[in-house]
């Protein structure tokens, strides 16, 4: 969990509220992820970054908007949520480019929408 | 779309025991990388084994990958009360870096 942070760690928002989540990494990294943890169900990947790019958005509903100003920095804006997008979200990042890649995780936001 | 499924679910187990999981995949892989979730928290990366490997050890884990079979399997002996959390299996199929996680496995390591 070193190197990549995470805030807030514990977010409860209500369906029309406006809030971001925010991802820092000082691995030196050039990709960045989101992911979300839902109980039960395997780690989903929502959007990957590679040098500031978005390369992959898995379907994700576009009440998740994500930013990536810059390869140490990633943000996941979140409007008008649904109680069924409560979980965990993670951020990763690595190395791009290379065939054989490790992911390192932040400690996650538990997010709760009433 | 899932592609590593790890079973068993869940294991419980003395401390000192080993402590043996598997993960099947469906489509062929690049790499096949398992990672450790202790509860509510990130995951954190074990050992990446590449396709063309069969196994691999890193301390008291040891990885085998059965390409044949797209089955892998982490074993970890001598467990510890620590090792309590869950695994989980991840497969990157290409050169994205994009890994498809499977659904884990609960470890209890009981004292």
């Amino acid at each position: 969990e070193t190197g990549v942070t995470q805030t807030p760690r514990h977010l409860v928002m209500g369906m029309t509220n406006k809030k971001s989540l925010k991802c820092e990494q000082h691995l030196g990294h050039n990709a960045m992820y989101w992911y979300k943890q839902s109980a039960k169900k395997p780690l989903e990947l929502m959007f990957v970054y590679s040098l500031e790019e978005r390369v992959e958005n898995n379907s994700v509903p576009s009440r998740f908007s994500p930013e990536c100003p810059n390869s140490s920095h990633l943000f996941l804006h979140l409007h008008t949520l649904q109680p069924e997008d409560s979980a965990l979200y993670l951020c990763a990042s690595s190395h791009s480019g290379s065939p054989y890649v490790e992911q390192y995780f932040g400690p996650g936001t538990r997010l709760t929408v009433t | 779309s899932q592609q590593g499924e790890e079973d068993p679910q869940a294991l419980s187990i003395q401390e000192g025991e080993n402590a043996t999981m598997n993960c099947s995949y469906k489509t062929s892989i690049n790499n096949l990388q398992w990672y450790r979730q202790n509860s509510g928290r990130g995951l954190v990366h074990l050992i990446l084994i590449r396709s063309n490997e069969r196994e691999k050890h890193s301390g008291r884990l040891r990885v085998t990958l059965d390409t044949s079979k797209k089955s892998s399997s982490l074993l970890i002996t001598a467990s510890r009360a620590a090792d309590t959390a869950s695994y989980f299996c991840a497969t990157d199929s290409g050169n994205t870096g994009k890994l498809i996680f499977g659904q884990g496995t609960t470890l209890q390591v009981k004292p």
